[in-house]
């Protein structure tokens, strides 16, 4: 069974600091995506990476995509209260490119204070 | 805005009642995907489909039966619900897909979600 492990599952922190989201595998991805989830609605996509060693910056958001291709990594730098969510990572096997089934993390909880 | 919508919103049921959750989507996407979410687990896949009346299983199909008679409506069915299955379930479609191959990314577009509670 192929697992995304991401961490930390909750993070709590003041506005201003940075943070940093993992996403671990022991599986090779050949694309792997970032969502965001506020409260009582469905998770919105933020970026797909796609190259092993892939970075992509979205405004204050980091992505990276590891050389190996089985694990990435979300960087956010002065968190905002509005950055406050759920952030989950997925990705797509190879050999999933006829169902798109993709593999999605835990999620991590952030929580950003005023 | 994909034109993702789900319904209900809410349901509240009683165990081993029969509930169906609708997915509705207007932009004629061929690969719709039904999860449930549920604390410390993500999301996981329930059922997908890949055309009308094409469906296949996902990780955690058991109790759950799903029907795609138009392109535009993906149904899950709880033949018989239960406490267990109390979650939110999200639908979602692929942002491609031509021929029977999706794109190498699969990006994929959520609904709102159903809020399912089982008594």
């Amino acid at each position: 069974t192929q697992l995304l492990e991401q961490s930390p599952q909750f993070l709590s922190i003041q506005e201003g600091e940075n943070l940093t989201v993992y996403c671990n595998s022991s599986s090779v991805f050949s694309s792997l995506q970032w969502y965001r989830q506020e409260p009582g609605e469905g998770p919105v996509l933020l970026v797909t990476v796609v190259t092993g060693g892939e970075v992509k910056k979205l405004k204050r958001l980091t992505f990276q995509f590891g050389d190996a291709r089985k694990d990435s990594s979300l960087h956010i730098t002065a968190a905002q209260p509005g950055d406050t969510g759920l952030y989950l990572c997925a990705g797509l096997p190879y050999g999933s490119s006829n169902t798109g089934k993709l593999i999605f993390g835990q999620g991590t909880t952030l929580q950003v204070k005023p | 805005d994909a034109g993702i919508t789900q319904s209900p919103r809410h349901k509240v049921t009683e165990t081993g009642t029969p509930v169906t959750l609708r997915c509705h989507q207007t932009e004629n996407h061929r690969y719709m995907y039904w999860y449930r979410q549920d604390p410390g687990h993500g999301l996981r896949l329930i059922h997908y489909s890949y055309g009308v009346k094409d469906t296949d299983k996902g990780e955690v199909s058991d109790g759950y039966s799903v029907s795609r008679s138009k392109t535009e409506d993906f149904l899950l069915t709880l033949e018989s619900a239960t406490s267990s299955q109390t979650s939110v379930y999200f639908c979602a479609i692929s942002a491609r897909g031509t021929g029977r191959q999706v794109s190498s990314y699969n990006e994929q577009f959520f609904g709102p979600g159903t809020r399912l509670t089982v008594l």
